[in-house]
């Protein structure tokens, strides 16, 4: 069971924007750990889109944007494509398990 | 571009070893700041960080795994492997390799990763 919680799934309408909640404790996000961000499609490779809380590496579009506020972290999709359906996990460290922790997974599904 | 191909056998019998290896082709694993990293997703479940090693040897292991896991490298082969000991059907996944990266211990984060490969557990 993964310390980082996401909600199972978000949807919404071709252009409209969603947002992705990551929500951890003091022992990970609260500790000020960075949050990294995971676009998945199953039986695809895992893509990199948001890395040390807010910041899109080259050839990730700017509809993708990050913030961390305490314990929790966010994770923003604006101009909803067909193409973003997808899962979506965050990723920080958890210093009381002392490792690289996932969140739950995000569904989600353009309606 | 580096780009990262996992390889080895589908099907692995209850208490044997799991061995993968992660080849790392079109780019340097010796880059100061660039660790190697193996994760693991069991069917209809998420993601799971299994452990990571850096360019010089050292490791670091998810302490629930700690016992059971040996990951080491060979920079000049340019490829590294993950061990997994006296595995049990919880072990079925899709296992990935990545690099693990960025200069700071604890933010680092995982790009890119290999297609990932089904490991069976399963007599």
């Amino acid at each position: 069971q993964s310390v980082l919680t996401q909600p199972p799934s978000v949807s919404g309408a071709p252009g409209q924007r969603v947002i992705i909640s990551c929500t951890g404790s003091s022992s990970n996000i609260g500790a000020g750990y960075d949050v990294h961000w995971y676009q998945h499609l199953p039986g695809t490779v895992p893509k990199l889109l948001i890395y040390g809380n807010t910041n899109r590496p080259s050839g990730v579009p700017d509809r993708f944007s990050g913030s961390k506020s305490g314990t929790s972290a966010s994770l923003a999709i604006t101009g909803l494509q067909a193409e973003d359906e997808a899962d979506y996990y965050c990723q920080s460290y958890d210093s009381s398990l002392g490792g690289y922790v996932f969140g739950t997974g995000t569904k989600v599904s353009v309606l | 571009q580096v780009r990262l191909q996992e390889s080895g056998p589908a099907l692995v019998k209850p208490s044997e070893t799991l061995s993968l290896i992660c080849t790392v082709s079109a780019g340097s694993m010796t880059n100061n700041g660039y660790y190697w990293g193996w994760i693991r997703q069991p069917p209809g479940k998420g993601l799971e960080w299994i452990g990571s090693i850096s360019y010089s040897g050292s490791t670091s292991y998810i302490p629930s795994l700690e016992s059971r896991v040996t990951i080491s490298l060979d920079t000049s082969k340019k490829w590294f492997s993950l061990d997994l000991t006296s595995v049990t059907a919880a072990d079925t996944a899709v296992y990935y390799c990545a690099r693990h990266t960025g200069t700071v211990t604890r933010m680092r984060w995982f790009d890119p990763w290999g297609q990932g490969t089904l490991v069976t557990v399963s007599s």
